[in-house]
C-alpha cells in the first residue's frame, strides 16, 4: 500500500497568490514525523517543514505552514505569497517509529510546482 | 551551519566499471541514510548506519555496499555498473532523537551518477 499519496502531479499559481499542495499518508504506528522538501531543478533536497504526530499546532516555518488533519491522514503544504523562486518538485515524506528505532523516510510521487508572473 | 557535504558532485563512470560515491555528515549526527532517486522518480532508500552499524536496509542492489567510519563519515560503493543504475544519489543525516530537532533528516546535495 501506499503510504504518502500526492494526487497533484502539477499545480500552477500565480506570483503573489497562495497555494496548497496536497498529501495523504497511511500508517498504523501513532507515532511518525511528516515532511515536506523542496527540490529545484538544480537537484538538492532542501527540507521546508515538518510535523510530528503528537505536536497540537500546525507546523509554520516563515511563508510555508503544515495544514495537519490526523484524522483524515493528510498533511497539505501551504505557501503563502508565492514567488518565482518557488517554482520546484515538492516531496512529502513521513517517518514512522519502527520497531529498531531507527526511522528511514518513504517519499511521495512529487508535486511540480509553476509559479507565474 | 554545517551541512551534508557529498563528493563527487558529479561523475561519469563506464558499464562495468565500479563508483565510490562519499558522505560527510552534519556534525554530532548519529544516522546516514542513502538514498537513490533516477530521472523523474520520487528518492528511494537504499541503505542507513547508525553509530556506524547497518540499521536498515532498502532496495539496495547486491552489487552495492555502504559503510559508516569511526568518523561518522560514510561511502557507498557500487561495482558492475549498469545504465540503470545512472541517478542523483542523496546522502542524509539525522540527530540523536533527544535533540530539539532531533526528528529531521537534512539531505546533501546529492552525487549525480551517469554510467555510459
Amino acid at each position: 500500500a501506499q503510504k504518502i499519496t500526492q494526487t497533484q502531479p502539477g499545480m500552477f499559481v500565480q506570483e503573489k497568490e497562495a497555494v496548497t499542495l496536497d498529501c495523504t499518508y497511511d500508517t498504523s504506528d501513532p507515532s511518525y514525523g511528516l515532511f515536506w522538501y523542496k527540490q529545484p531543478s538544480s537537484g538538492e533536497m532542501i527540507f521546508l517543514i515538518y510535523q510530528g504526530s503528537y505536536d497540537q499546532q500546525n507546523a509554520t516555518e516563515g511563508r510555508y505552514s503544515l495544514n495537519f488533519q490526523k484524522a483524515r491522514k493528510s498533511a497539505n503544504l501551504v505557501i503563502s505569497a508565492s514567488q518565482l523562486g518557488d517554482s520546484a518538485m515538492y516531496f512529502c515524506a513521513m517517518r514512522e517509529a519502527l520497531n529498531t528505532g531507527f526511522q528511514k523516510l518513504v517519499f511521495g510521487t512529487g508535486t511540480r510546482l509553476l509559479v507565474s508572473p | 551551519a554545517a551541512g551534508v557535504i557529498q563528493s563527487p558532485r558529479h561523475l561519469i563512470k563506464e558499464k562495468r566499471e565500479t563508483a565510490t560515491l562519499k558522505c560527510y555528515p552534519i556534525p554530532r549526527h548519529d544516522t546516514v541514510y542513502w538514498y537513490q532517486q533516477g530521472p523523474g522518480q520520487d528518492p528511494q532508500f537504499l541503505i542507513s548506519f547508525y553509530e556506524k552499524m547497518q540499521s536498515d536496509k532498502g532496495s539496495i542492489p547486491d552489487r552495492f555496499s555502504a559503510q559508516q567510519f569511526s568518523d561518522y563519515h560514510s561511502e557507498l560503493n557500487m561495482s558492475s555498473l549498469e545504465l540503470g543504475d545512472s541517478a542523483l544519489y542523496f546522502c542524509a543525516s539525522s540527530p540523536p532523537d533527544r535533540t530539539p530537532s532531533g526528528n529531521t533528516i537534512y539531505f546533501g546535495e546529492g552525487s549525480w551518477l551517469t554510467v555510459v
